[in-house]
């Protein structure tokens, strides 16, 4: 009955290599978000889709790119990973409009790029 | 200047003691305030919304100063649970994007 899930937790990969992380929601919100966290606990918006669209794209490399099946779902693409990418990649969900409402985060997913 | 600025801490109170927290935000256009709260290597999650004439939720406290631009969080009567990162939250551009501070890190001992 997990709210917002995220898989892998962990992942460790080489720089160069493509991987992705899945998140899923099941609490019904039409708005989903990915976060980053950086080794200084800087937590820092990179896209928000909203009923699979989407509507906050920040200033990351298009390296990363975000894919919405649906609604329930916010996937993150990231291609030739650098050591820089390395943090912990956060999913989130809300219902509406994120000033209004809160936001429900699921538990992360820790990157170590080597 | 950031755009949320917190005092990151360690924050060091013995249980039982009262501390606050305080931080800033650099657009005086923002409308919307939260505290969450994110425990080691966990997810922050909501402690509260910060509405303009203050709130109160059992031991915690938050108020709001839009003329000097910060926020507040007040705990009293500290418990060895509350030992967290608190993260300031401000809805600061349009399009509805949170901006989230750097937290500050309370640690209670016994």
């Amino acid at each position: 009955d997990t709210a917002v899930s995220q898989t892998p937790k962990y992942l460790v990969t080489q720089m160069g290599n493509d991987k992705s992380i899945k998140c899923e929601q099941n609490l019904g919100h039409d708005t989903m978000y990915w976060y980053k966290q950086d080794s200084k606990k800087f937590l820092k918006i990179m896209f928000s889709y909203n009923n699979k669209e989407l509507i906050i794209n920040e200033t990351v490399p298009n390296r990363f790119s975000p894919k919405s099946p649906d609604k329930a779902h916010l996937n993150l693409h990231i291609n030739s990973l650098e050591l820089g990418d390395s943090a912990v990649y956060f999913c989130a969900s809300s219902p509406g409009t994120p000033s209004y409402n809160e936001q429900f985060f699921g538990p992360g997913t820790r990157l170590t790029v080597l | 200047r950031k755009e949320v600025e917190q005092d990151p801490g360690p924050f060091n109170v013995p249980e039982g003691a009262t501390v606050a927290f305080n931080c800033t935000y650099s657009n005086s256009a923002s409308q919307s305030f939260f505290w969450y709260r994110q425990d080691c290597r966990k997810e922050p999650k909501l402690l509260m919304s910060v509405y303009s004439s203050g709130n109160e939720d059992g031991r915690f406290t938050a108020q709001l100063n839009r003329a000097s631009q910060y926020i507040s969080l007040l705990i009293r009567d500290s418990k060895l649970s509350d030992s967290a990162t608190y993260l300031c939250v401000v809805n600061m551009r349009a399009g509805n994007m949170l901006t989230f501070g750097g937290g500050t890190r309370l640690m209670v001992k016994p």
